[in-house]
């Protein structure tokens, strides 16, 4: 079974500024995908980024960024220029593809409670 | 069409009661997943359907809890004899088959049994 670990409970980060949020995973499989997910306080889940396993390059969206290290099982998020609304529950989440029909369920971390300071 | 809903967003209830959640997935997706988040932990699957059909379903999901998701449209949650150990937000996410599709997450119902 697949798990996701993230160590960092809680964080903060003065706005403007830089973070990275950790995560590491265990898994026997070689083709998956991992996701960071974004909890703001009462409001869904979205997803910030997307890395799959095959691709080298790490992913970037806007401010956005993984460090993607398939031998490491490491897959940590950095945000750049970190603003207010940036403050929520990060989740780190992991999926391994199906074949068509099956289930692609999520396995989540415990989360990490990120707080962005003016 | 607005996202994930889901009804009601808070239930109380008192212990041994049945409640019962909704979610309305977005129109075109055709895959629905149910999830359970507890304070501090992350989402836990708990069910899985493609279409109508319950495809999987999580060891956490013990007997007192039943899925239903008629005509493949919405689905319903529904937990017999609650126990206070049922409290918790329960999540409800939607995607497309056809490979890897992101998965959209409604806001949750959160369940408090006292």
């Amino acid at each position: 079974a697949q798990t996701v670990t993230q160590s960092q409970p809680e964080m903060s980060v003065q706005e403007a500024e830089t973070v990275t949020l950790s995560c590491t995973y265990d898994t026997s499989e070689s083709n998956y995908y991992l996701f960071w997910y974004k909890q703001p306080p009462s409001r869904q889940m979205i997803l910030v980024i997307r890395q799959e396993a095959y691709k080298q390059q790490n992913a970037t969206e806007n401010r956005f960024s993984v460090n993607f290290q398939k031998a490491a099982k490491s897959f940590s998020l950095k945000i750049s220029d970190s603003q207010l609304g940036d403050t929520a529950m990060y989740f780190c989440a992991f999926m391994k593809p199906t074949t068509q029909g099956g289930s692609e369920k999520l396995v989540f971390g415990k989360g990490t409670k990120l707080t962005v300071n003016p | 069409d607005t996202g994930v809903s889901q009804d009601p967003r808070h239930k109380i209830t008192k212990r041994g009661q049945n409640v019962t959640f909704r979610c309305d997935p977005i129109s075109e997706h055709n895959r629905l997943y149910w999830y359970r988040q507890t304070l501090g932990q992350g989402p836990e699957f708990l069910t899985y359907f493609q279409n109508e059909a319950q495809l999987e379903k999580s060891r956490l999901l013990s007997d007192r809890f039943s899925a239903e998701r008629p005509k493949g449209s919405f689905s319903t949650l529904e937990i017999q004899r609650t126990e206070q150990g049922d409290s918790a937000m329960y999540l409800c996410a939607s995607s497309l088959e056809g490979g890897y599709t992101e998965a959209f997450f409604g806001q949750g119902t959160r369940l408090t049994v006292v």
